[in-house]
């Protein structure tokens, strides 16, 4: 049983224009939701994160929105650059949970010179 | 300066053996996880522990034990080794209360 699904296993856009990764989830009680980067051999790196809260937050050229009627977040890379060309991780938690983070299946961006 | 570490990086070996991964954090964070990338490539929560005791204890076959003799460290244990345990293992520590976990690089197992 999924709980955060991310339906696109694979994205390219070109350098410079914007790139969109989609999230949805299943489960109400998460209220904290995060995007982690991964390169082949190494580890995923945290991105940014939002609270149930707010709806929006931004670092950089990175922000996630979030839409928790829709059960839905998102992800924007303004401008994309070749070296934002990584698997994308979903993940969210719930108060309670133990901090346990789940994780979508990710999805591969790949921008283009 | 990593900031979580594992070793070894890759392990390959026989099925029935046992064998141990080590993961050290440098972050003073009071919780440690391991999570296991499968096949599919879905990462999944395996076990956490916060300041040496055991939190969370997923559906697991208790061929896997971790053990956390301090704060910095969580090692993970796994007897009898099968096939379908073939999987990249990440350790991760964060400070919980909705902070971000940080991931070491993980360890490659392959079970021949």
């Amino acid at each position: 049983d999924q709980q955060v699904k991310q339906n696109s296993p694979s994205l390219s856009v070109q350098e410079g224009r914007i790139s969109i990764l989609n999230c949805d989830y299943t489960n109400s009680m998460f209220d904290y939701f995060l995007w982690y980067k991964k390169y082949p051999a190494e580890g995923p790196t945290f991105l940014i994160s939002i609270s149930s809260i707010k709806d929006k937050n931004e670092d950089g050229r990175f922000t996630v929105f979030l839409n928790k009627s829709a059960k839905h977040l998102s992800l924007h890379i303004v401008p994309s650059q070749p070296g934002d060309s990584a698997v994308y991780f979903c993940a969210a938690s719930s108060q309670g949970g133990s901090e346990k983070l789940v994780f979508g299946k990710g999805t591969k961006l790949t921008v283009n010179p | 300066d990593t900031a979580v570490s594992q070793t070894p990086k890759y392990l390959v070996t026989q099925m029935g053996n046992d064998k141990s991964i080590k993961c050290e954090q440098n972050l003073g964070h009071d919780t440690m996880y391991w999570y296991k990338q499968d096949s599919k490539k879905f990462l999944k929560i395996m076990f956490s522990y916060n300041n040496k005791e055991l939190i969370i204890n997923e559906t697991v076959p208790n061929r896997f034990s971790p053990k956390s003799p301090d704060k910095a460290h969580l090692n993970l244990h796994i007897n009898s080794l099968e096939l379908g345990d073939s999987a990249v293992y990440f350790c991760a520590a964060g400070r919980g209360d909705h902070q971000p976990q940080h991931f070491g690089d993980g360890t490659r197992l392959s079970i021949l």
